[in-house]
């Protein structure tokens, strides 16, 4: 089944460690997104690329960092620099040219003490 | 992109339709108005988008006013299963340029 796996669902570290988390999507998606989403808040964008090994920051980048090195992956690093990382993290994918549809991920929640 | 304007939450029996309202009086010509829905702890799931002309798929119906101010949702038949947090975002429909979530409308589908 083509969709976008995100992992691990849940994922605990201790403060000053850097975290990565995955985004594999096998939609053939030229676009790929990073969405968090704290408690009762709407979501709020990190990073985004629309196309291989070029990525564009979002309104919340700082603290976090992207890779684009192949189609069907999209890794997000919270940095320890993220002062707040405690979240809901979503990724998500649309192809180009035709984005009205964005499919998200199941999501990572991250928590940091 | 426009701003969007929705109520922080709603009430709906079982059976009945839903009707979300989404205030968008900023929204310029050529945007869309879009609907994603999150039910608890899972990530976004579009749901129809539209321009001008009122929209129907599977899921629900799509209400624009004439003058594109405003618009509404409409699920038909509401189950249980429709308790969601429901977004309406409005943007350019050109190449991929983000989704900008609010806060949505909260809508419980109470039996």
């Amino acid at each position: 089944d083509g969709g976008i796996t995100q992992s691990p669902k849940y994922l605990f570290r201790k403060e000053g460690q850097n975290v990565t988390l995955s985004c594999e999507q096998n939609l053939n998606h030229d676009a790929m997104y990073w969405y968090r989403q704290d408690p009762g808040q709407g979501l709020r964008l990190i990073y985004y690329s629309q196309i291989v090994n070029d990525f564009q920051k979002g309104d919340i980048a700082e603290g976090y960092s992207v890779s684009r090195e192949k189609k069907e992956s999209f890794p997000l690093t919270v940095t320890s620099a993220q002062k707040n990382p405690t979240a809901f993290y979503l990724c998500a994918s649309s192809m180009y040219r035709s984005s009205y549809e964005q499919y998200f991920g199941p999501g990572t929640r991250l928590t940091v003490t | 992109d426009a701003k969007t304007t929705q109520p922080p939450s709603m009430d709906c029996a079982e059976g009945r339709a839903a009707n979300l309202p989404c205030n968008h009086s900023t929204i310029s010509g050529n945007e869309y108005v879009y609907w994603y829905r999150q039910i608890h702890s899972q990530g976004p799931q579009y749901i129809i988008h539209g321009l001008k002309n009122n929209e129907t798929n599977e899921m629900a119906s799509l209400i624009i006013t004439e003058d594109r101010k405003s618009s509404t949702l409409i699920l038909p038949h509401a189950t249980l299963r429709d308790t969601a947090v429901y977004y309406c975002i409005v943007r350019f429909d050109s190449g991929n340029t983000p989704l900008v979530f609010g806060k949505g409308t909260r809508l419980s589908v109470i039996a």
